[in-house]
């Protein structure tokens, strides 16, 4: 099956800098890679997700990229703030099979 | 539209007690999951289901049962809880990304 790394496992930067979170997956058939937030206690949420005929995609503050040759994809979180503290989970989906997540990035935001 | 909702929020079990985890949608997805999510683990999948009357084991189904009771009902059974079982149970269903239930927070003595 899918093998989902994520690295690194925690990261900590200064408020209004910027954090990258990376992802490597190894079956060429995954075609979607959704990345989740989740804040203490709470479920994880969608924040922002890219299919594999995309190579960027950006919604405001974040952005995911993806390199299919290479079999990774990465988040990017601009202009860091307090509120953005949290576990960042990427994923990479198979259609009609799962999806599988990696194990988590605990991002902290230092104000 | 409640989204993906469980029941209950949280459980105490004594080590051998058996109890069934609830969990529907209402997205009209076909798709539904149960992750358990442990202290530096991640979210690993337990079982889930493709389609109504479909249900196929994740990467840790030993000591789990489910049942796809319709479209919307996926639930989650502990038949003998162990301690190893004290985790934070997520049921989830999917249509393009996945949608997360709020957890069901299981404490096993």
């Amino acid at each position: 099956g899918e093998n989902v790394e994520q690295h690194p496992s925690t990261l900590s930067v200064q408020e209004g800098d910027s954090a990258v979170i990376k992802c490597t997956y190894s079956d060429s058939a995954s075609n979607y890679f959704p990345w989740y937030k989740q804040e203490l206690g709470k479920r994880p949420q969608l924040i922002i997700d890219i299919r594999s005929n995309v190579g960027e995609k950006k919604d405001q503050r974040i952005a995911v990229t993806l390199n299919k040759t290479a079999k990774h994809f990465s988040l990017h979180i601009t202009e860091t703030q307090p509120e953005d503290s949290a576990v960042y989970f990427c994923a990479a989906y198979i259609t009609g099979n799962q999806f599988y997540f990696g194990t988590g990035t605990s991002l902290t935001v230092i104000p | 539209n409640a989204g993906v909702t469980q029941t209950p929020k949280f459980q105490v079990l004594k080590t051998g007690q058996s109890m069934t985890l609830q969990c529907a949608q209402d997205m009209n997805h076909n798709s539904m999951y149960w992750y358990r999510q442990d202290p530096g683990m991640g979210l690993r999948l337990i079982y889930y289901s493709a389609s109504e009357g479909t249900t196929d084991k994740g990467e840790v189904p030993n000591g789990y049962n489910v049942s796809r009771l319709n479209k919307r009902e996926f639930s989650l059974r502990l038949e003998s809880a162990a301690p190893s079982q004290t985790s934070v149970y997520f049921c989830a269903s999917s249509d393009t990304g996945v949608d997360f239930g709020p957890g069901t927070r299981l404490t096993v003595t």
